[in-house]
């Protein structure tokens, strides 16, 4: 079964700094990855989708993935305070893709002025 | 985006007591699911609904839950009897497809029990 693991736990940075996510799961043949984030008491908003190797960008926010290393991340560009929120990293299980979602516990993402 | 409307936002009820999650899909998505999250814990899974069937299900999904999307109505995630365990907030979703395709969420349902 996959399990995913988001790091860091909780991540404060500055509004307009770089801010990085990390999420590693437990088998590569996945091809089905994505960010989402969830502000407070609201439900989940897809950020980006990637589904082979390499980056994917959508505005601000860049994945990257690396299924040899087990490793997708999550990069937003000049983070502003409404981008304070949970942000989950979900893949899809390898066999009988049925449209199920493993996710991670996410990163708690304070943006301060 | 896409939206995912769900009723009601919370509900207390007392346990054994019998309680009914309604979600409206995003319109013409075909595929439905459910997922269950505690507090403090990582969003999980419960069952996905495809042209009236239950296609998958996982273990959370005990005999006491039932789903089910009458013609031009809500999905709809019941449990009967409840139980303190299933204090949770659910998240519906739906998707277009199913393998590839994007899953909208709704702002959940807070469910205590008590």
């Amino acid at each position: 079964q996959q399990k995913v693991q988001q790091s860091p736990e909780s991540l404060t940075v500055s509004e307009g700094a770089m801010a990085s996510l990390n999420c590693t799961f437990s088998d590569g043949t996945s091809n089905n990855f994505r960010w989402y984030r969830q502000h407070s008491a609201k439900g989940l908003e897809v950020l980006v989708s990637i589904f082979s190797d390499g980056e994917k960008e959508e505005g601000r926010f860049t994945a990257h993935l690396n299924r040899a290393n087990l490793h997708v991340s999550l990069h937003i560009r000049e983070p502003q305070p409404s981008d304070s929120a949970v942000y989950l990293c979900a893949v899809s299980p390898i066999t009988g893709n049925t449209g199920k979602l493993i996710f991670g516990l996410g990163t708690t993402l304070q943006v301060q002025p | 985006g896409p939206k995912v409307l769900q009723i009601p936002s919370h509900q207390i009820i007392d346990m054994g007591q019998m309680v009914t999650l309604n979600c409206d899909p995003v319109s013409n998505h075909l595929y439905f699911y459910w997922y269950k999250q505690i507090l403090g814990q990582q969003m999980e899974f419960l069952v996905n609904f495809y042209n009236g069937k239950v296609m998958e299900k996982s273990k959370l999904f005990k005999d006491q839950f039932s789903v089910e999307r009458p013609d031009g109505s809500y999905f709809t995630l019941k449990i009967q009897p409840t139980a303190l365990e299933d204090s949770a907030v659910y998240f519906c979703a739906s998707s277009s497809g199913h393998s590839g395709n994007t899953l909208y969420f709704g702002e959940g349902s807070r469910l205590i029990v008590v």
